[in-house]
């Protein structure tokens, strides 16, 4: 079965400048989830879907991120306008149901300059 | 609130070294926990796991036992190989505050030949 894909793999952009990440989750995972990884850190949750629906985007700054999961499937995650500080690695995750293992992608790797 | 602290590395070992990381919770209820090994480069892949008191996961030649009265668990291997070389995070699920995960800061472990 094919695991979890992103894309792109690495984006270098400058600050203020927009950005977007897209997952592809595995195939029957209801939810999906992103994640942030600063270096040397643990991930920490933006924001988790059950199918179509954000369930938990406490973590997630509304300011300048959004994401959408269009009919359960794809993700995108975006950010508008990017800082500095966002240089981090991107993680999309999914599991099959809430609570269940999860499985993640490879990551985006996203510097801003 | 729930939460997982780790041993803090970096941790290098020799070649067939025995390997212990150590790794306690805190949680609400009964959560399921699970170690995650990231390789330079690559997403999180799930290492092993166990959902109740007394399991014990096991993959790889990793082990780890799931210990309620100490709210532990430690990942050891018997005998590491270069190959091991990789950031460790454990991790649990919580099915109290709706399984979100809860990731540690991560354990860098270095084998050299």
């Amino acid at each position: 079965e094919a695991g979890v894909v992103q894309s792109p793999r690495y984006k270098i952009i400058e600050k203020k400048q927009p950005v977007a990440f897209w997952c592809n989750p595995i195939s029957g995972h209801n939810t999906l989830y992103w994640y942030l990884q600063n270096l040397g850190q643990g991930p920490e949750l933006l924001i988790r879907y059950e199918n179509e629906e954000a369930v938990d985007d406490s973590q997630l700054p509304k300011d300048r991120f959004s994401a959408e999961r269009l009919k359960g499937v794809d993700s995108t995650l975006k950010i508008q306008p990017a800082e500095l500080g966002d240089s981090a690695v991107y993680l999309c995750a999914s599991s099959r149901s809430r609570g269940d293992e999860q499985y993640f992608g490879p990551g985006t790797r996203l510097t801003v300059t | 609130g729930d939460s997982v602290t780790q041993m803090e590395g970096p941790v290098t070992l020799s070649e067939e070294a025995f390997l212990t990381i150590n790794c306690t919770y805190t949680a609400t209820g009964y959560p399921s926990l699970f170690w995650y090994v990231q390789y330079p480069g690559e997403g999180l892949q799930l290492l092993l796991k166990a959902t109740k008191a007394d399991d014990k996961g096991s993959n790889k030649g990793f082990e780890a036992t799931y210990r309620k009265e100490t709210t532990s668990f430690h990942l050891e291997k018997g005998s590491v190989q270069v190959s091991d070389s990789a950031v460790y995070f454990c991790a649990l699920s919580d099915r109290n505050t709706g399984n979100q995960f809860y990731f540690g800061t991560g354990t860098s472990l270095t084998v050299i030949p």
